[in-house]
């Protein structure tokens, strides 16, 4: 098992629920990070924390809220999805300094919206 | 133009054989080049990180690095069915917090 947990695996949600996935990692780092996974496209970067303050948010729809309560817990808030917005969402965390290049991924969150 | 294109095959092999994958890029300003491997299910894993232009050596995985053609590969030699994976480049510009990732190719070695 990696040092990255996400929760739940599976998530099952209609456009007008509220929903929250997790994240934990237990490597000791200090920056984590919200990855979008869809069908021949790249990973695509969501969020970034380092040392606990959003450093990189790419033009992500309000409709993702993050949270980074502590340098080991990432949350993603969602609301009033998409159906485009299925796709696997990936947690990641790396040193913050001179490891950015060095992610270790979870599993992922593997999310339909209906 | 992307700034990273990597064939996303799918390409599948006989076990032994020696496998070739290919990234290309368009910003120069890229200095780490990384490939992760991304099993069925899971998140991808970290399989080897270069710097400089040149090959790198891990058992049997090469990576190399062609700065002045923008071109990244990775090796895999004797395959085998546990190689069956997606695996994905990624490079990242000095002091930057964002990796840059090819769509990944997938992999199958037949046994």
């Amino acid at each position: 098992e990696t040092g990255v947990t996400q929760t739940p695996r599976h998530l099952v949600m209609g456009m007008t629920n509220k929903k929250s996935l997790k994240c934990e990692q237990h490597l000791g780092h200090n920056a984590m990070y919200w990855y979008k996974q869809s069908a021949k496209k790249p990973l695509e970067l969501m969020f970034v924390y380092s040392l606990e303050e959003r450093v990189e948010n790419n033009s992500v729809p309000s409709r993702f809220s993050p949270e980074c309560p502590n340098s080991s817990h990432l949350f993603l808030h969602l609301h009033t999805l998409q159906p485009e917005d299925s796709a696997l969402y990936l947690c990641a965390s790396s040193q913050a300094t001179g490891g950015s290049e060095k992610l270790f991924f979870g599993s992922g969150t593997q999310l339909s919206v209906l | 133009q992307k700034e990273v294109e990597q064939d996303p095959g799918p390409l599948s092999v006989p076990e032994g054989a020696i496998v070739s994958l290919n990234c290309t890029y368009s910003n120069s300003a890229f200095q780490y080049f990384m490939w992760y491997r991304q099993y069925s299910r899971k998140g991808p894993e970290l399989l080897m990180y270069t710097y400089s232009s040149g090959n790198k050596e891990d058992g049997r995985f090469t990576a190399q690095v062609d700065k002045s053609s923008k071109y990244i590969s990775l090796f895999i030699r004797d395959s085998q069915p546990s190689d069956s994976a997606t695996y994905l480049c990624a490079m990242i510009k000095t002091g930057a917090n964002n990796l840059f990732f090819g769509t990944g190719t997938r992999l199958t070695v037949i046994p």
